[in-house]
């Protein structure tokens, strides 16, 4: 069945540091691959999202490419903030799986001043 | 209010008794979804909905039981709960599919089994 794999937490930042958190699938066929992003309390939102092979995603200064030789959607930041501290989870869904979302672990992200 | 609301936000239960958790969006989406974020497991889904009347199991159904007379509210009932159904529960909803278009989520409700 379909698996995401992402890197362990917590991860631990200062301001302005480089973010970046892998992950890995398992599925067949072309799955799209989705970040979504929980705030403290909250529920999750969508990050960014990519459709296909060599796409790339980006939102609020995170970026994430598709790489299907790699089965690979890491997810990338330059220059992280306080308010980027929240739990970030790698998802895929499939048309023939119906459309429902796989989720990874989630990251625990916190970004200190 | 627009968008997708759960209620109760915050439940404590005792092992046996029945609870309903309700879950209701106001954007007529067609697919619906219920979850559950456990610590280490990150999101596990229990059942879906991809319209009224039309329901089907995810990957933890059991103990669970889900109906969707109305488009707009997908409730979700715990039968006899258990303390292993202590965790956040979370709804979520989307037009279509999720291949092209994101998944909103409620605020999740946070259910103890006592």
């Amino acid at each position: 069945g379909d698996s995401v794999t992402q890197m362990e937490g917590p991860v631990t930042l200062s301001e302005e540091a480089f973010l970046t958190i892998n992950c890995t699938y398992t599925a067949t066929g072309y799955p799209s691959l989705f970040w979504y992003v929980q705030y403290p309390g909250e529920g999750l939102q969508l990050l960014l999202k990519a459709t296909k092979a060599d796409d790339k995603g980006s939102n609020k200064g995170f970026e994430a490419t598709y790489r299907k030789e790699t089965t690979s959607f890491h997810l990338e930041k330059g220059s992280v903030q306080v308010s980027d501290s929240a739990v970030y989870f790698c998802a895929l869904s499939r048309r023939s799986n119906d459309y429902k979302l796989s989720f990874g672990a989630g990251t625990t992200v916190t970004v200190r001043a | 209010d627009a968008g997708i609301t759960q209620s109760p936000r915050y439940k404590i239960t005792e092992t046996g008794r029945q609870v309903t958790l309700m879950c209701h969006q106001t954007w007529s989406h067609s697919y619906m979804f219920w979850y559950r974020q456990d610590l280490g497991h990150g999101l596990r889904l229990i059942y879906y909905s991809a319209a009224a009347d039309i329901t089907d199991k995810g990957e933890v159904p059991d103990g669970y039981v889900v109906s969707r007379s109305k488009t707009e509210n997908f409730p979700l009932t715990l039968e006899s709960a258990t303390r292993s159904q202590t965790s956040v529960y979370f709804c979520a909803s989307s037009e279509l599919d999720l291949l092209n278009t994101e998944a909103f989520f409620g605020q999740g409700t946070r259910l103890t089994v006592v």
